[in-house]
């Protein structure tokens, strides 16, 4: 059973597009959370969501809105697709508490890539 | 990630010890992570240190804190081709925040 799942692996896509990317855990976690992955790897956090509820925003383009129906899944939608867009998004999930006390389990990624 | 800095490539040889070396910024993680990422893969919990802690060992795998230098290391011992990918230090922040540093690169040769 994949504790963190994403849909879906590869994303190919043309420049101007609306996308999205779905995120289910079944960990009965509290706090869902969006990274991007860079071509350097560098990995940086997007979004975090706790019980549903938006908690954690960094500097990202409106172009990005994630969306939560429920603690269980976390959604990312992209509008107006740029070349920049490309890279691996990671979504992840924990128990719920400060992430200082809290350890986060990854999904496998979604590649995106925009032509 | 500017605040968790790491050397980028290691390569060792099948059999020897491998230590990847991470430095941080945070005075007040009280969590320190080691993530491991096969290629084409996705982010795998390897390990993790209490901040109160000085070493923790895990089979082959061993971390060392040294909490005064914010300095943290991850050894793995005897280490084996399918240790070969990219290994993520990430200190805990405020906040639910998770700062990664680039990635070690670890290519074990035979």
């Amino acid at each position: 059973d994949t504790a963190v799942s994403q849909t879906p692996k590869y994303l190919v896509t043309q420049m101007g597009n609306d996308k999205s990317i779905k995120c289910e855990q079944n960990l009965g976690h509290d706090t869902m959370y969006w990274y991007k992955q860079d071509s350097k790897k560098f990995l940086k956090i997007m979004f975090s969501y706790n019980n549903k509820e938006l908690i954690i925003n960094e500097t990202v383009p409106n172009r990005f809105s994630p969306k939560s129906p429920d603690k269980a899944h976390l959604n990312l939608h992209i509008n107006s697709l740029e070349l920049g867009d490309s890279a691996v998004y990671f979504c992840a999930s924990s128990q719920g508490g400060t992430a200082s006390t809290d350890t986060q389990y990854f999904g496998p990624g979604t590649r995106l890539t925009v032509l | 990630g500017e605040d968790v800095e790491q050397s980028l490539f290691l390569s060792v040889r099948e059999g020897d010890s491998s230590v990847i070396n991470c430095t941080y910024t945070d005075s007040s993680s009280t969590y320190l992570y080691w993530y491991k990422q096969e290629p084409g893969a996705g982010l795998q919990l390897l390990t993790y240190i209490f901040s109160n802690m000085d070493m923790k060992q895990d089979q082959r795998l061993t971390v060392l804190l040294n909490k005064k230098d914010k300095h943290l290391s991850l050894r793995i011992a005897d280490t084996q081709t399918g240790d070969s990918a990219i290994y993520f230090c990430a200190e805990s922040r405020d906040d639910y925040k998770l700062s990664f540093g680039a990635g070690t690169t670890v290519t074990v040769r035979a």
